[in-house]
């Protein structure tokens, strides 16, 4: 079956260390996504990317890294310059970009619990 | 700018309950809207969509009528169930730039037994 793996399902990262979460997707969707998610909070967007080797800031972008270098994976690096890291990570794809993707909606991963120690 | 208010939770029913959660929208053009579920320690999953107004999404006894008037898009069922414990969010999606899509803050629905 199709779907989004995220992977770790949790992680833990010392205080000023890089980590990167990955995304793979073989839904042969278009364009991925990375959402950041809070307790008690809905989703805020972090980057987001239409197409190979192309990706665009979300609202909370800084602090963050992505690439984009094959259609199926788009991993997310939290990197020391994110001084609140602790939170829920969710990917997410949809099929394309314009008209369709926005009538079938998003496919989510099962996120990465993120936690500085 | 776009966006999407939700009511707080967390809603508390008794197993059999009505459930209605309100959800409004504000957008500049002709947004899909939609309703997600996450469950405990889990991702998002598409509960419902609707593409257009008056349209009705429907999925597993859930039910939310994409209303243009009151830019609304209410999530309703007419007997919860114990397994319907979760948060549930609503969204929309312009589409016209980019499929970004606009989430509430999420409901958390607790049925007891």
């Amino acid at each position: 079956d199709g779907g989004i793996t995220q992977s770790p399902k949790y992680l833990f990262r010392k205080e000023g260390q890089n980590v990167t979460l990955s995304c793979e997707q073989n839904l042969n969707h278009d364009a991925m996504y990375w959402y950041r998610q809070d307790p008690g909070q809905g989703l805020r967007l972090i980057y987001y990317s239409q197409i190979v080797n192309d990706f665009q800031k979300g609202d909370i972008a800084e602090g963050y890294s992505v690439s984009r270098e094959k259609k199926e994976s788009f991993p997310l690096t939290v990197t020391s310059a994110q001084k609140n890291p602790t939170a829920f990570y969710l990917c997410a794809s949809s099929i394309d970009i314009q008209a369709e993707g926005n009538r079938v909606g998003y496919t989510f991963g099962s996120g990465t619990r993120l936690t500085v120690v | 700018g776009d966006s999407v208010t939700q009511m707080e939770g967390p809603v508390t029913l008794s197993e059999e309950a009505f459930l209605t959660i309100n959800c409004t929208y504000t957008a500049t053009g002709y947004p899909s809207l939609f309703w997600y579920v996450q469950y405990p320690g889990e991702g998002l999953q598409l509960l419902l969509k609707a593409t257009k107004a008056d349209d009705k999404g429907s999925n597993k006894g859930f039910e939310a009528t994409y209303r243009k008037e009151t830019t609304s898009f209410h999530l309703e069922k007419g007997s919860v169930q114990v397994s319907d414990s979760a948060v549930y969010f609503c969204a929309l999606s312009e589409g016209y730039n980019f499929n970004k899509f606009y989430f509430g803050s999420g409901t958390k629905l607790n049925v007891k037994p």
